[in-house]
Parts: C-alpha cells; sequence; structure tokens
C-alpha cells in the first residue's frame, strides 16, 4: 500500500493527557498537512511541512499542539494537556508540491473522556 | 464570511440525474480548485481538480470554474446510489487548502 498512512486510527484518553499522532506520507511527496475535522464541518487545516521545513500554521493551533517532520518523512502531531474540544478526526494528507492534489490518510479520531 | 462556501444540503436527486454542487470563495489569491467525496466515517477523497477558467471532464464528473466570480461547481451525471456521499470545495493558494462544510447529496433509487 503505497497511500498515506496515520496512526493509531483511534485514540480515547482521559482530559489532560497528552497524545501523539504518526502520519507516513506517500513516499515521493515533499508536503505534508495536518487538519481537524469535526461532525459537520470540513477539514480545518492546522499546518504544513515542505520536507522537513514547517511553513505554516493556522491560529487553530494552540501552543498544546505541536508538530515535527524531522528527516522530511514521518511526521507527528502532538497535543498536549487535551481538552474535550480537541476531540475530532486529525487527518494528514500530502503532495508533490503545492496547489498539486491533495491525499488524505484514513485519519485519526481522537476522544476525550 | 467563511472562505469557502457551500450549501450544506442535503441535496437529494432520483437515481439517474444530474446532480448540481455549487461552491464559492473569497481568497481571490487561490489558484488550485478540488473536488473531494467523503463517506461517512471515512476521509476524503480527490474526485476532480481544476486550475483555469472553464469546464473540465472525466467520466461523469463535469468541473467548472469561473474565477471572476470566484465561483466553482461540480456536475455529476446518470448519478448513482454510490455517489450518496459528503462532497467537499477547497480552494488552494500554495499555502494552504481551505475547504468548504460540504454538501451532502442523496441518490435514491
Amino acid at each position: 500500500d503505497t497511500g498515506v498512512s496515520q496512526d493509531p486510527r483511534h485514540k480515547i484518553t482521559k482530559r489532560g493527557q497528552n497524545v501523539t499522532f504518526r502520519c507516513d506520507p506517500i513516499s515521493e511527496h515533499n508536503r505534508l498537512y495536518w487538519y481537524r475535522q469535526t461532525l459537520g464541518q470540513g477539514p480545518e487545516f492546522l499546518t504544513y511541512f515542505q520536507n522537513e521545513a514547517q511553513l505554516e500554521k493556522s491560529r487553530l493551533l494552540s501552543d498544546r499542539f505541536s508538530a515535527e517532520r524531522p528527516k522530511g518523512s514521518f511526521s507527528t502531531l502532538e497535543i498536549q494537556r487535551t481538552e474535550q474540544g480537541d476531540s475530532a478526526m486529525y487527518l494528514c494528507a500530502s503532495s508533490s508540491d503545492g496547489l498539486q492534489p491533495q491525499h488524505f490518510g484514513d485519519g485519526t479520531r481522537l476522544s476525550i473522556l | 464570511q467563511k472562505e469557502v462556501e457551500q450549501n450544506s444540503g442535503p441535496l437529494s436527486v432520483p437515481e439517474g440525474a444530474i446532480a448540481s454542487l455549487n461552491c464559492t470563495y473569497s481568497d481571490r489569491v487561490s489558484q488550485s480548485f478540488f473536488w473531494y467525496r467523503q463517506y461517512s466515517g471515512k476521509s476524503p477523497e480527490l474526485i476532480m481538480s481544476i486550475y483555469s477558467n472553464g469546464d473540465k471532464e472525466d467520466g461523469r464528473f463535469t468541473a467548472q470554474l469561473n474565477k471572476a466570480s470566484q465561483y466553482v461547481s461540480l456536475l455529476i451525471r446518470d448519478s448513482q446510489p454510490s455517489d450518496s456521499a459528503t462532497y467537499l470545495c477547497a480552494a488552494d493558494n500554495n499555502n494552504d487548502m481551505r475547504f468548504g462544510a460540504g454538501t451532502r447529496l442523496t441518490v435514491k433509487p
């Protein structure tokens, strides 16, 4: 399978805990994006990487959120001190370059108890 | 005003009919436009991309772009029950991609 891979598929945790998600993009894709999607809404942009450089961050990305792509391949998204409002589907996408179609992974569904 | 606006629907069409989905965007620097299909509980799946004014056809799907009016549409011909899903319109300005909230389409047999 050469698509975008996300892990885990589901994460249930208690409020206040830290969580980390992983995304493996399509291998030849330089750009990697993170989105958050809640029920009835479209995906909301969080941040993106061009290779290992984080080039854009949304105002939605509070200081509790951090993303890395250390070697320009896989990426991690960490949420510290989770809150109820963090419950959502976290989607990762990759593309070969800007303005090109993005291909999405299956997402990680986060539930905060 | 949202950056990408879509009629949330639901839009219901009979099987075999043409489904017409519409989208407007506010960021004039947007250069690439995409339609994604999303089934319930699944991730978005790319249907069409369009970059220049006019029509682009791919099988039963036709995307239309009018940059002067900041308007994008998707036509689905010969609609099938399997087309029932939420359709997301997206506009890309080379820094980030903005999505509409989606239009829920139901194709009735």
